[in-house]
């Protein structure tokens, strides 16, 4: 199975700062990333899907970008909403892997 | 919304529960997701509707189910053996314009 690893683990930012998150896939997955954000007892709210595209209602302040293995979720100007955990997901095949998770702090 | 889970369950230790996911359109792929309390989201398993073939993450193989019922646009997902740690937030998930698409979710919780 392809397996997805995810870092940094958690990250403390100010308020403005541009906060990066990286995804990388043991073995090609084209473009089939998909990032989210999630906080505790909800759905996970999608932000992109294949690697780049931005959900629609999702703050332009998020971005994706990647391809094959290494993909990357960017926040341009961190605000205080957007403290949560953050997973990125493949989804070409079975098994639907996620990253460990990243823990943003605000 | 374009998958409705069942409610919430409550079970004790030992037993099996059944959690449904209907979609208000044909399915193709449905895959199950869950997070237990202080632990990260993780793929369960999934099914291709069209060709009845399953796939399960090695965790849960010989406990997880996933069934589809294609007239009702429903999938099933059945974890027997519960214990403790089965307890969390479960999914259902497919690919809808090419972009996954999430269930509500469903609670449930084991406890004697």
């Amino acid at each position: 199975d392809i397996q997805m690893t995810q870092s940094p683990s958690s990250l403390s930012a100010s308020v403005g700062d541009r906060v990066t998150i990286t995804c990388r896939a043991s073995q090609g997955i084209s473009d089939y990333l998909a990032w989210y954000q999630h906080r505790p007892g909800k759905v996970p709210n999608l932000l992109i899907y294949a690697a780049s595209t931005v959900h629609f209602g999702v703050p332009s302040r998020f971005s994706g970008s990647g391809s094959g293995t290494d993909f990357t979720l960017t926040i341009s100007s961190l605000q205080p909403e957007d403290a949560a955990t953050y997973y990125c997901q493949k989804y070409n095949s079975a098994p639907w892997t996620f990253g460990q998770g990243t823990k943003v702090e605000v | 919304e374009y998958l409705v889970q069942s409610g919430a369950e409550v079970r004790k230790p030992g037993s099996s529960v059944k959690v449904s996911c209907k979609a208000s359109g044909g399915i193709f792929a449905v895959n199950w997701m869950r997070q237990a309390p202080g632990q990260g989201l993780e793929w369960m398993g999934g099914i291709i509707t069209v060709l009845k073939v399953q796939n399960y993450a090695q965790e849960f193989q010989g406990r997880l189910t996933i069934t589809a019922d294609e007239s009702t646009n429903t999938v099933y997902m059945e974890l027997s053996s519960l214990r403790s740690g089965d307890t969390g937030l479960y999914y259902c998930a497919t690919l809808r314009d090419s972009r996954p698409m999430w269930g509500q979710g469903t609670l449930v919780t084991v406890s004697s």
